[in-house]
């Protein structure tokens, strides 16, 4: 059974920095290009970040870009994402998710419970 | 960037209505939009991938067709357990936008 448990988020203060982490088990990691995701409260989902399977190749929403870095450790089976120069509006619970099909554009079939991020003074 | 704009953003149909769900992109897709089942305080679940496959699991009472820039999300008999928030989603490049989502009801 695929397996995805994020951890990390806290309460943060505007201008700060946070590492979320997501722990995959049940399936081959390094296979599977993986993303985080998020909500903030009450609104829609938003696509922050993919990554490819070896790190090599990565994508950013505009809202992020420059301040997020997503990252992994395929030999833990582990994702990341750095989150720097944190702001109100990145409040939101955060989502790691895999793809559905390996080597192709797919979606989502698997998606963590998430983790709540609070960006306030 | 392509924008995914959903239609209507709220609906309030009688169980066993047939109801539709639209999504537009602002540039052509092929065949790669997605959707998506949120319900209340729950993770998104996969319904249906490549415009019209039913992802493994999901009741034949949703369907997806469309492609290039018009789809639809068909619930041919609306259920109680079909309240929920449904999202499409575009996955054929970065970035692979959401749209803004559209919520069920029971009327």
């Amino acid at each position: 059974e695929v397996q995805l448990l994020e951890s990390g988020g806290i309460l943060v203060q505007p201008g700060g920095s946070l590492r979320l982490s997501c722990a995959a088990s049940g399936f081959t990691f390094s296979n599977y290009a993986m993303n985080w995701v998020r909500q903030a409260p009450g609104k829609g989902l938003e696509w922050v970040s993919t990554m490819d399977t070896s790190g090599a190749v990565t994508f950013y929403a505009d809202s992020v870009k420059g301040r997020f870095t997503i990252s992994r450790d395929n030999s833990k089976n582990t994702l990341f994402l750095q989150m720097n120069t944190l702001r109100a509006e990145d409040t939101a619970v955060y989502y790691c998710a895999k793809h559905l099909i390996i080597g192709v554009p797919s979606p989502y079939d698997s998606w963590g419970q998430g983790t709540l991020v609070t960006v306030s003074p | 960037d392509v924008q995914m704009t959903q239609s209507p953003s709220s609906l309030s149909a009688s169980v066993g209505d047939r109801v539709t769900i639209t999504c537009r992109a602002s540039q052509g897709i092929s065949n790669y939009l997605a959707w998506y089942q949120q319900k209340p305080g729950k993770v998104p679940n996969l319904l249906i991938y490549a415009a019209s496959t039913l992802h493994s699991g999901v009741p034949s009472r949703f369907s997806g067709s469309g492609s290039g820039t018009d789809f639809t999300l068909t619930i041919s008999s609306l259920q109680p357990e079909d309240v929920a928030t449904y999202y499409c989603q575009k996955y054929n490049s970065a970035p692979r936008t959401f749209g803004q989502g559209t919520k069920v009801e029971i009327k």
